[in-house]
């Protein structure tokens, strides 16, 4: 496709859970970004890629959230044991341009709901 | 670390008039300001955006101002349109920094 693709669209998941959201990116974009987005809040940055390289994970907020891009292309991001505070948007975004967040589009995002 | 404060949350304005959005940075190394526009259901996309060594650029009805000094930019867009309606966002990072703050966002309606 043209744009970034995001799946599942939305995930319910049991508290305790672990849940897997995937990202394909705009072929031949080297960066690639994931992103938290709450209810009426503004996107917060979570990891950055620049090929199948996790340059930065600054952003993860605890040991329960793992981000991976073996080859260099789709990127999984993985949720294990959820909690409540978890739901939220989960967005993907990638840029041609290496290690800049210029530039970036964005997918459509993945609903996760921890009930 | 950069916080970015966004204003109004909600913003209504009557099609044709204009639309004003403005943000504050705390980051003084801060220089790439992007501004975003989320439809429902869909994901942040890029409409406009500004670098440090410019105070103002515009792009047909939308427009975006920087004051360095102040740390502050602003969203202008003129003869508003219903399909204006959407959440705005700001944004700022240095330009090779992988962490963008986001603002929390303006809700505007164009009522027509």
């Amino acid at each position: 496709g043209a744009g970034v693709s995001q799946s599942p669209r939305y995930k319910v998941a049991k508290r305790g859970q672990d849940v897997a959201l995937r990202c394909d990116p705009i072929s031949g974009h080297v960066s690639l970004f994931w992103y938290q987005q709450a209810l009426g809040q503004g996107p917060e940055f979570l990891t950055y890629f620049q090929n199948e390289a996790q340059l930065d994970k600054s952003g993860l907020p605890s040991d329960r959230f793992f981000a991976e891009r073996p080859e260099g292309s789709v990127s999984t991001l993985k949720i294990q044991r959820t909690q409540q505070e978890d739901s939220a948007v989960y967005l993907c975004a990638s840029s041609p341009m290496p290690g800049k967040n210029t530039e970036a589009f964005f997918g459509q995002g993945t609903r996760l709901t921890v009930v | 670390g950069e916080n970015v404060e966004q204003h109004p949350s909600t913003l209504s304005v009557q099609e044709g008039d204009s639309a004003v959005i403005k943000c504050t940075y705390s980051d003084s190394a801060s220089n790439y300001f992007p501004w975003y526009k989320q439809e429902l259901g869909k994901g942040p996309q890029l409409i406009i955006d500004i670098r440090s060594n410019v105070g103002e650029k515009k792009d047909q009805r939308i427009a975006v101002t920087l004051n360095k000094t102040a740390k502050h930019f602003s969203l202008h867009i003129t003869e508003t349109q219903p399909e204006d309606s959407a959440v705005y966002f700001c944004a700022a990072s240095e330009w090779n920094n992988n962490d963008m703050r986001f603002g929390a966002g303006t809700r505007l309606t164009v009522k027509p």
